[in-house]
């Protein structure tokens, strides 16, 4: 079957300091791998995707994320870590089905960035 | 260019009633999802719509449906309200349904409440 795993409910980092947030998917074929925060009571942000080329993919807000093929992770990074960072990040891998596609979420890893 | 604009923003229903969310997505994207989000199950995929056509379901029961109009605007119905049905709803769109690089935009969603 195809997943996505995120093996942390959540992640302690103070500020300035990096952070990290894992995912590590399952797929059949080529992995289309997305990254999403969520802030409180608001919809789910596009942060960065990674479709194929450089295993180190750059996004919005400073945050970025490596691609690990022989891993099948996908971690999400950012250098200096702010208070303002503190949501919900969410991994997904967008995958085939019936002809058309749909995203598969993982569970979530809560980002809190205390000062 | 305008977002994903979902309405109401929240509802109160009570168990046995039926509900109506819409959709509208960004101008120029034909695909429109929908998922469910709760505590304990996180991001669930509902259904996708694509050119006024149901493409993809996921697990749910048949008292969830939806629809999509000519001009890609959505709606989902959830019939016959039960408690377990409380949750924030989000609604994605994205330009095509086949492309698997296409991030997905979402709306706020639509916090609903049954009780």
């Amino acid at each position: 079957a195809q997943s996505v795993a995120q093996p942390e409910d959540q992640v302690n980092v103070a500020e300035g300091n990096p952070l990290t947030v894992k995912c590590t998917y399952s797929v059949s074929g080529n992995p289309y791998l997305f990254w999403y925060v969520q802030y409180p009571n608001r919809g789910l942000q596009f942060l960065l995707k990674y479709i194929t080329g450089d295993n180190l993919v750059k996004g919005s807000y400073g945050f970025e994320a490596e691609f690990n093929k022989s891993q099948t992770s996908f971690h999400l990074k950012k250098p200096s870590a702010l208070v303002s960072d503190s949501a919900l990040y969410f991994c997904a891998v967008r995958v085939s089905s019936g002809g058309y596609n749909k995203l598969i979420f993982g569970a979530g890893t809560r980002l809190a960035v205390h000062p | 260019k305008a977002g994903v604009t979902q309405t109401p923003r929240y509802l109160i229903k009570t168990r046995g009633q039926q509900v109506t969310l819409s959709c509208s997505p960004i101008s120029g994207h034909r695909s429109v999802s929908w998922y469910q989000q709760t505590p304990g199950q996180g991001l669930q995929f509902l259904f996708e719509y694509f050119s006024e056509t149901q493409r993809n379901k996921g697990n749910f029961p048949g008292r969830f449906s939806g629809r999509q109009f000519s001009n890609s605007r959505s709606e989902m119905n959830v019939s016959t309200l039960e408690l377990g049905d409380s949750a924030l709803y989000l609604c994605a769109s994205s330009l095509g349904a086949r492309g698997l690089n296409t991030e997905a935009f979402f709306g706020q969603g639509t916090r609903l409440t049954v009780v």
